[in-house]
């Protein structure tokens, strides 16, 4: 079993819709969440960064932690055909080496 | 904004041969790691530096050896290549005042 679980999707929804995306892990060490987006090709980037549990808003970005129950989500409202990426969470003990989930592909449909 | 600059961004060899990636870390970030990505996979860690010395090492094949330079530039360098070993090899660097990485846009490394 990997430390990070992330459904691979593709995960399909129309223009303007909330998309809600999540990954659970199982090592309690972990204190670092970070979210990035990958377009094909392209290097990860990072959209969303938390540090232990908690709430983060950044423009039509959410980000929640919830340490208790080791998950992690991603919310993005009014999603538009450019967030069509690969989204991938990702995860540190000491804000060093990350261990990434399998990433969800997101396709926007206009 | 300065970004991470990785070289080359394509590179084609033959099994048995040698290869060498570059990195180039953003101006002021001390740490730099290698990350692996196998095709429809997720980034594997392989090396990382902190202020040019070894920091933490992951799933780095004996093959592969890195370092990181009095410039803060890192190379990758890669020996006895075999099919498995096409992928694409991210560099990212961060400060460890500040949070999250920065990636570059990765070198595609093609065996044949």
């Amino acid at each position: 079993q990997k430390e990070v679980e992330q459904d691979p999707g593709p995960l399909s929804v129309p223009e303007g819709a909330i998309v809600s995306l999540n990954c659970t892990y199982s090592n309690s060490a972990f204190q670092y969440f970070m979210w990035y987006r990958q377009y094909s090709r392209k290097g990860p980037e990072l959209l969303m960064y938390t540090y232990s549990s908690g709430n983060k808003e950044d423009g039509r970005f959410t980000a929640q932690v919830d340490k208790s129950s080791k998950y992690i989500s991603l919310f993005i409202r009014d999603s538009q055909p450019s967030d069509s990426a690969t989204y991938l969470c990702a995860m540190s003990a000491y804000g060093n080496k990350l261990v990434f989930g399998a990433g969800t592909i997101l396709r926007v449909k206009s | 904004a300065a970004g991470v600059i990785q070289s080359p961004r394509h590179l084609i060899k033959e099994k048995r041969e040698t290869a060498t990636l570059k990195c180039y870390p953003i101006p002021r970030h001390d740490t730099v790691y290698w990350y692996q990505q196998g095709p429809g996979q997720d980034p594997q860690f392989l090396i990382s530096f902190y202020e040019k010395m070894q920091s933490d090492k992951g799933s780095i094949p004996d093959r592969f050896s890195a370092q990181q330079f009095s410039d803060y530039h890192s190379e990758l360098n890669m020996s006895s290549l075999e099919l498995g070993d096409s992928a694409l090899y991210f560099c990212a660097s961060s400060n460890r005042q500040a949070y999250g990485y920065t990636f570059g846009s990765g070198t595609r490394l093609t065996v044949v």
